[in-house]
């Protein structure tokens, strides 16, 4: 009954390939997103989706692409991997609204070789 | 814009000792305040929250008190245990639902 599941939790890849990372929440949140934590532990917002539709996109490369294909689903995939992708990567979701508080996954390590 | 900011660590203590990590936050609006913490090799988890001015979060000995004066949410416990040793992160909203986190504070605890 894992709330929020992301796989996998390892990747390693070479660089140039292209991978994806899948999210699913059965929390019967609306809203999901995905965060990358660098090796200092720093999170960073990269996108957030709403009801399937894109809300928030920092000033991510384009080489990252999120897909909600339903409310309970956002994956992330990311073409021509470079060594700087190299993080982990946490699915969350919570409620629309603001004040509510987030549930993470477990994470994604992405080491990219 | 929206921030938080917290003590840098690592934070080194011995069992039983008293913890405090500082965390301070932009003044923007009356956001809810959060605690998470952050165990070796898994996701984040809500360690506790506040809503308004005053509140106190409380959960597993943790505590944190939202104060408006000082724009503070520190972070204490009483009596730490070496399981206590995680990452701790403030947050507070930003924006439409997400959140933003400070750096975290890294909570070394020795037997």
């Amino acid at each position: 009954d894992t709330a929020v599941s992301q796989t996998p939790k390892y990747l390693v890849t070479q660089m140039g390939n292209d991978k994806s990372i899948k999210c699913e929440q059965n929390l019967g949140h609306d809203t999901m997103y995905w965060y990358k934590q660098d090796s200092k532990k720093f999170l960073k917002i990269m996108f957030s989706y709403n009801n399937k539709e894109l809300i928030i996109n920092e000033t991510v490369p384009n080489r990252f692409s999120p897909k909600s294909p339903d409310k309970a689903h956002l994956n992330l995939h990311i073409n021509s991997l470079e060594l700087g992708d190299s993080a982990v990567y946490f699915c969350a979701s919570s409620q629309q609204g603001q004040n509510t508080e987030a549930f993470f996954g477990q994470g994604t390590r992405l080491t990219v070789v | 814009g929206d921030s938080v900011t917290q003590m840098e660590g690592p934070v080194t203590l011995s069992e039983e000792a008293f913890l405090t990590i500082n965390c301070t936050y932009t003044a923007t609006g009356y956001p809810s305040l959060f605690w998470y913490v952050q165990y070796p090799g898994e996701g984040l988890q809500l360690l506790l929250k506040a809503t308004k001015a005053d509140d106190k979060g409380s959960n597993k000995g943790f505590e944190a008190t939202y104060r408006k004066e000082t724009t503070s949410f520190h972070l204490e416990k009483g009596s730490v245990q070496v399981s206590d040793s995680a990452v701790y992160f403030c947050a507070r909203p930003s924006g439409y639902s997400t959140l933003t986190f400070g750096k975290g504070t890294m909570l070394l605890v020795s037997p």
